[in-house]
C-alpha cells in the first residue's frame, strides 16, 4: 500500500516565475491538505481540497492555489515567486477528519 | 494561537525518559503528535481528543488535559531513534482538519 507520494524532490526556481508541485494520497483518502515548512519551523496550513474544492484555507496569499483531481491527486501552483516561498512544501492525506500523513515533501528554492 | 510546545530542546542519554509539552490558549477538539527526522517528513505519532483521554504506543505515550488545553508526550526508557523533532498539531473543532503546528521540540538521544 503505497504512502502519500510528492514530486518533484527538489526544485529550484528563480523569482517571479511559477510553480506547480503534485501530491498522490494515501490510498482511501480523499482529503489532501497542504503545509508549508520553513527551516526550523512547524508546518503551516496552507490550503485543504475535499471534492475537488477549496475547504479550507490558512493565512497565504492568492499566489497560493490548488487543485483536487477526481482521483484525489492534487497539485499546489505558486506564482510569482518570492525569496520567501523556499522552503519544504508537504502533502498530507486523511479520510473521515482523522489523522493526516505526510508525504516526503517538495525543497522549493527560489533565487 | 500558534501552541507553545516546552522544552524547545533536550538531550538524554540512552534509556532516560523525556516529557515535552504542548500548550495553546485556545480550547482544542484534539491533538495531533509527530516526530520528523532532518530531511524527511512529519511521522504520525497518536491522536488525543477531547476528554483527557491518554493513549500509549510501545514506550511513547500521551495525555490530553481538556481543563489546561494542554498535552503532553511521554518517552520513556528512550532509544537512538527516538532523536528527531516533535510537533504538536492542535485542531480548534471536529473535522476541521486544519492543524495549527508548535515550533517543535529538538530530542537527542546519545548512547
Amino acid at each position: 500500500d503505497a504512502g502519500v507520494t510528492q514530486s518533484p524532490t527538489h526544485l529550484i526556481k528563480t523569482r517571479g516565475q511559477q510553480v506547480t508541485l503534485r501530491c498522490s494520497p494515501k490510498s482511501g483518502h480523499d482529503t489532501v491538505s497542504w503545509y508549508q515548512q520553513a527551516l526550523g519551523q512547524g508546518p503551516q496550513f496552507i490550503f485543504q481540497y475535499y471534492e475537488e474544492e477549496e475547504r479550507q484555507r490558512g493565512n497565504f496569499p492568492d499566489r497560493f492555489s490548488g487543485h483536487q483531481f477526481p482521483n484525489y491527486s492534487s497539485e499546489l501552483n505558486v506564482n510569482a515567486l518570492l525569496l520567501g516561498d523556499s522552503a519544504l512544501y508537504l502533502c498530507a492525506s486523511s479520510s473521515g477528519g482523522q489523522e493526516q500523513f505526510f508525504g516526503p515533501g517538495t525543497r522549493l528554492t527560489v533565487l | 494561537q500558534q501552541p507553545v510546545q516546552s522544552p524547545q530542546a533536550v538531550i538524554l542519554r540512552e534509556g532516560e525518559d523525556a516529557v515535552i509539552n504542548c500548550s495553546s490558549s485556545k480550547a482544542l477538539y484534539s491533538v495531533h503528535w509527530y516526530r520528523q527526522k532532518h530531511g524527511e517528513a512529519p511521522v504520525f505519532l497518536m491522536i488525543l481528543l477531547k476528554g483527557g483521554e491518554q493513549k500509549g504506543h510501545e514506550k511513547i505515550s500521551a495525555s490530553f488535559n481538556e481543563k489546561k488545553q494542554q498535552s503532553s508526550l511521554y518517552l520513556t526508557a528512550s532509544q537512538l531513534s527516538y532523536s528527531g523533532t516533535y510537533f504538536c498539531g492542535t485542531e480548534l473543532a471536529q473535522g476541521a482538519q486544519k492543524l495549527v503546528f508548535g515550533q517543535g521540540t529538538r530530542l537527542t538521544i546519545n548512547p
